[in-house]
């Protein structure tokens, strides 16, 4: 298995621009998370889902931010419209909900966003 | 709310030494605690986990303890490496799935 795919790896953009990150998780995995880490703020969880449903939102920093996942192996954290102090390194997370490794949570490479 | 607390925020040891960081949660239907390490530039990769089911578990040179009552966990590292420097996080979970961390020790090991 690739793990968790996230893309783009890196993203410069300007103020007011909207930016869209996206995550494709590991196969068979049906919780979905982004976290979000600054070095104030460390490691935040924005959002997650189970079986592609919003399940706590409460991460989300403000209305500027929405996340989607249409189906299981595909999710989008849009950010409309970017301000300076979203940049970040961005990650997606999957895990399982049932099993042995039930809740071990794997991430992806995360995205570098710079919003100049 | 949940909230874990984890200590100290950074740990200097001389290789071969060992290293111990201590993390307490709040929330007390937590029964899963996964342990990260991350390195610079790098994404959190599990290490280690126990779930409350166990008071201690061992891989190689790291361990883990839980004091359920208590509501603690701990790492210990044994015959630290310059390579095992990094930013470790500790984390809790309830069967929900979702994780709180702690904000991270940064430990540096000196050769």
């Amino acid at each position: 298995d690739a793990g968790v795919i996230q893309s783009p790896r890196h993203e410069v953009t300007e103020m007011g621009q909207e930016v869209t990150l996206r995550c494709k998780p590991i196969s068979g995995h049906n919780s979905l998370f982004w976290y979000r880490q600054t070095m104030m703020r460390g490691l935040e969880l924005l959002i997650y889902f189970n079986n592609n449903v919003p399940i706590d939102d409460s991460g989300m920093p403000e209305d500027r931010f929405s996340a989607k996942m249409p189906n299981a192996s595909f999710s989008t954290l849009k950010i409309q419209p970017s301000e300076p102090r979203d940049s970040a390194v961005y990650f997606c997370a999957s895990s399982a909900a049932s099993g042995r490794a039930r809740n071990e949570q794997f991430f992806g490479p995360g995205t570098r966003l710079t919003v100049l | 709310g949940e909230n874990v607390e984890q200590h100290p925020s950074t740990l200097s040891v001389q290789e071969g030494d060992s290293a111990v960081i201590k993390c307490t949660y709040s929330d007390s239907a937590s029964n899963y605690f996964p342990w990260y390490k991350q390195e610079l530039g790098k994404r959190p990769q599990l290490i280690i986990d126990i779930r409350s089911n166990v008071g201690e578990k061992k891989d190689q040179r790291i361990a883990v303890t839980l004091n359920k009552t208590a509501k603690h966990f701990s790492l210990h590292i044994t015959e630290t490496q310059p390579e095992d420097s990094a930013v470790y996080f500790c984390a809790a979970s309830n069967e929900g799935g979702k994780l709180i961390f702690g904000q991270g020790t940064e430990l540096s090991v000196k050769p």
